[in-house]
């Protein structure tokens, strides 16, 4: 039971370039986010998926899109890189809203 | 001004003592009260939450919201070293949407 799992743990990217923070669940919830933390920001939500086949945006969705590809699995894609992207990203899911599983986070450097 | 507050820190305290930690909030909608722990380079993981005002105690930890003064705090008795952590307290007005304060960091040393 490995419980919410990311990929990949660390990444260099230069500004435009594309990339897919993946990320999976095997706990059979309903609902997946995609969270960035930034230092003295806290963690604010890019987009979260209610149940599969359903994504809305959060407080920070722009500049990303999301895939929930389906039970499990939930990505977030940047499509034209910024150095302001910079940050830890973190997925989580849950099925009571309030009690949130969160994976190990992804370390991400646009320069 | 930022829906939550909480008060970065960083907070260092010898073992044993009591340690208080805090948030204000302006939302008088939120209605779910969380305090989350995160240890250096890993994700959060859910300490207590507690629903509308009152009080709730979990071993060495007791969280408290006051929806009057729009303040919840987590008390922890007797720390450890292993308490080392970041504490982020989050809320929310219905199931989903947390909305996550900056986070104290805190230090117990021995």
């Amino acid at each position: 039971n490995a419980g919410v799992t990311q990929t990949p743990k660390f990444q260099v990217l230069k500004t435009g370039q594309s990339m897919t923070l993946q990320c999976a669940q095997d706990m059979n919830h309903n609902s997946m986010y995609w969270y960035r933390q930034d230092p003295g920001m806290g963690l604010r939500l890019i987009y979260y998926s209610a149940s599969e086949g359903t994504t809305d945006k959060g407080e920070v969705p722009n500049g990303y899109n999301v895939s929930r590809l389906n039970k499990r699995e939930f990505s977030l894609r940047l499509e034209s890189a910024a150095p302001s992207q910079t940050s830890v990203y973190f997925c989580a899911s849950s099925e009571l809203g309030y009690e949130q599983y969160f994976g190990p986070g992804t370390r991400l450097t646009v320069t | 001004q930022k829906e939550v507050e909480q008060d970065p820190g960083p907070l260092s305290v010898p073992e044993g003592a009591i340690v208080s930690l805090n948030c204000t909030y302006s939302n008088s909608a939120f209605q779910y009260f969380m305090w989350y722990r995160q240890y250096s380079r890993k994700g959060p993981e859910l300490l207590m939450y507690t629903y509308s005002s009152g009080n709730k105690e979990d071993g060495r930890f007791t969280a408290q919201v006051d929806k009057s003064s729009k303040y919840i705090s987590l008390f922890i008795r007797d720390s450890q070293p292993s308490d080392s952590a970041t504490y982020l307290c989050a809320m929310t007005p219905s199931y989903n949407k947390l909305i996550f304060g900056a986070g104290t960091r805190l230090a117990v040393h021995p």
